[in-house]
């Protein structure tokens, strides 16, 4: 359902960039929202930011300074930015489709995610 | 932000026994808003439960959730083999802003 892709190293202070193609769905829906997760080696699930088809974005505020996610409707693709990276954002990054099980209205949850694109950033 | 603590930080347990996992919020959150993920080695997470007691897609019905306030649980009946992996929750009490919980492992014994 989507795929990750990008340079799996990274100098220090540089940026990050990451994209996300979806198949089987089309990134202008209403019905989805999309995001990022990253997960360093060994350790667990941190929530990067989340993007609406109106193109509303949502960051983890421990990481808004640096994030910025966007949509590229033509190629049915989303994208993470991360500015000024350290060896701290080494971790696997991982896209997802938020949207297919809500419950009270919201739907925060992620059915479906990519395989993972794992990124170094040499300290 | 809703910090989640996840205990124990391994379980070691021999198929066909139950697990229990827990599930701690460091303020209430409404019971509709917490969801479990499973995450097998070298794989993506893949969600088991959401609104804390529905089993997403396919989701076999060993698996079940269940809690309220502060509190959650993921039980899992009867161990199959394929279920030893990493277990995830996370809040979406704050959606769009969610957080997840660090984990438990889940170890054959």
């Amino acid at each position: 359902h989507l795929q990750e892709s990008g340079p799996g190293l990274v100098k220090p202070s540089e940026t990050l960039s990451l994209t996300c193609t979806v198949f089987t769905a089309s990134i202008t829906s209403g019905s989805y929202q999309w995001g990022w997760i990253r997960q360093p080696p060994g350790k667990g699930l941190e929530w990067i930011g989340t993007i609406y088809n109106t193109g509303n974005t949502y960051y983890n505020p421990s990481l808004k300074r640096r994030i910025t996610i966007s949509v590229d409707t033509s190629k049915n693709q989303f994208s993470l930015k991360l500015s000024s990276v350290t060896a701290a954002d080494t971790a696997m990054y991982y896209c997802a489709r938020l949207g297919d099980f809500c419950s009270g209205g919201r739907c925060s949850t992620m059915a479906y995610w990519g395989q993972g694109t794992l990124v170094t950033v040499p300290s | 932000e809703i910090v989640l603590t996840q205990s124990p930080g391994t379980l070691s347990l021999s198929p066909g026994e139950r697990a229990t996992l827990s599930c701690r919020a460091s303020q209430s959150i409404s019971s509709i808003y917490l969801a479990w993920y499973q995450q097998k080695l070298g794989q993506a997470p893949r969600l088991l439960i959401y609104g804390a007691s529905s089993r997403a897609t396919g989701i076999p019905d060993r698996f079940s959730g269940s809690g309220s306030g502060t509190d959650f649980t993921l039980t899992i009946s009867r161990l199959e083999p394929e279920d030893f992996a990493v277990y995830y929750c996370q809040q979406y009490d704050t959606s769009p802003y969610v957080t997840f919980g660090q984990g438990t492992k889940l170890d054959i014994k």
